[in-house]
């Protein structure tokens, strides 16, 4: 049982590129999320989900997509990186709902030059 | 819009002290509160879950407890240790729906031998 697992763990970027997030969970969670974590921020929600073919926006959705096709994956799709896009970026999963206790990978350290 | 704060943002205490790390919430409307713990470098860990109908929850030497009348929520380590150095975010749940989490900016703490 590996829990939440994000790859890659750091990347760069430059300005104007796209790339995916990926995000996997073996633990047959239905909810999924991701956040982005900035200094002096906190944490903010991107985008989420509440089952497969199931997603909706959060806080910050601008410049980010996300689909949900199967329980286990649910990839974050940067379109046209830019340098405000910078940061670390948390996807988390539960069972029942947000307002359970959520499951957090390791997080991805994103730099867009 | 539900806003969450943490004080202080910064707490350096002797090994073997008892602290209290402090969050409140402008919107009493809360499904839950929970506590999380960020090590550098990775993810955020589920610390306690506190439900709306609840005081307090303890877990080991954690409690945390909930007034949600007052918006506030403490979290009280006992005999601390160095190994419990570490950011320690709470977020609460609004009563919406597919309600989604709000994130405190975090308390740093260090513990020191």
């Amino acid at each position: 049982n590996a829990g939440v697992t994000q790859t890659p763990k750091f990347q760069v970027l430059k300005t104007g590129q796209s790339m995916t997030l990926q995000c996997a969970q073996d633990m047959n969670h239905e909810y999924m999320s991701w956040y982005r974590q900035d200094p002096g921020m906190g944490l903010r929600l991107i985008h989420y989900s509440v089952g497969a073919g199931i997603t909706d926006q959060g806080e910050v959705p601008n410049g980010y997509n996300v689909s949900r096709s199967t329980t286990e994956d649910f990839p974050l799709r940067l379109l046209s990186a830019a340098p405000s896009q910078t940061s670390v970026y948390f996807c988390a999963s539960s069972t029942e709902g947000f307002d359970q206790p959520q499951h957090f990978g390791d997080g991805t350290r994103l730099s867009i030059l | 819009k539900q806003e969450v704060t943490q004080i202080p943002a910064a707490l350096s205490v002797p090994e073997g002290e008892n602290l209290v790390l402090n969050c409140s919430f402008t919107d009493s409307a809360i499904y839950n509160l929970q506590w999380f713990r960020q090590d550098p470098g990775k993810g955020l860990t589920s610390l306690l879950l506190i439900q709306s109908s609840q005081r307090e929850q303890t877990s080991g030497r954690l409690n945390a407890s909930l007034d949600k009348s007052s918006g506030r929520s403490t979290l009280y380590i006992a005999a601390s240790q160095p190994g419990d150095s570490a950011t320690y975010l709470c977020a609460v749940s609004l009563i919406l729906g597919y309600s989604t989490l709000t994130f405190g900016k975090g308390t740093m703490l260090l513990v020191s031998p």
